[in-house]
């Protein structure tokens, strides 16, 4: 099955570090460019960032510039999303998503929740 | 930042209905315009691209149309698995932006 299946999400204290997992299945990412896209309960749906085939470029919602940072490892055929400094406000429900600027496949979502 | 205006907000229709869901951008951004539909408890699924082509798989009911900074997304003979949240989002540029949802429900 073609899949993104996601791991890395949980509780955390403000202020803290997590990284975030999402490794493809069924294809493989080195073609494709990838993306993070968040979701605050009861809230709509918030892109956060993307990086390019091979990581030559990357973009990020001002939201969580200078605190989160993307990466890829397509040997491993997986997408990360470093989060540091987390507040309160980045509790959400975290998804990887493949596509260039189109997104066309989404993983299953991870939780993560920010608290003391 | 381009924002995205979705209306409206909520909607009740029954299966069979015809309906239909507006997305204004704050400038014009061509036909570089997706839609989304999200079931509750689950990852949204991609619908149109290109604001009226569809994705693999997608059945013919739902069609998007427009160009510039208006759009709309029609769903003919509402089935029950349409149910759920149906979001716009533009990539003409970065950031890529949502809008803020229409929530379809039961009537």
């Amino acid at each position: 099955d073609v899949q993104l299946v996601q791991s890395g999400g949980g509780l955390v204290q403000p202020g803290r570090s997590l990284r975030l997992s999402c490794a493809a299945s069924g294809f493989a990412i080195v073609n494709h460019e990838m993306h993070w896209v968040r979701q605050a309960p009861g809230k709509g749906l918030e892109w956060i960032s993307h990086i390019s085939r091979f990581g030559k470029s990357v973009h990020y919602a001002a939201s969580v510039r200078g605190r989160f940072a993307i990466s890829r490892d397509d040997a491993k055929n997986s997408v990360y999303l470093q989060m540091s400094g987390l507040r309160t406000d980045d509790s959400s429900l975290y998804y990887c998503a493949r596509g260039g600027v189109i997104i066309n496949l989404w993983g299953q979502g991870t939780l993560v929740t920010v608290s003391s | 930042d381009v924002q995205m205006t979705q209306s409206p907000s909520s909607l009740s229709a029954s299966v069979g209905d015809r309906v239909t869901i507006t997305c204004r951008a704050s400038r014009g951004i061509g036909d570089s315009l997706a839609w989304f539909h999200q079931k509750p408890g689950k990852a949204p699924k991609s619908l149109i691209y290109d604001a009226s082509r569809s994705q693999d798989g997608v059945p013919a009911r739902f069609s998007g149309r427009g160009s510039g900074a208006d759009f709309t997304l029609t769903i003919t003979d509402l089935q029950p698995e349409d149910y759920g949240s149906y979001y716009c989002q533009q990539y003409y540029s970065y950031p890529l932006t949502f809008g803020g949802g229409t929530r379809v429900d039961n009537k």
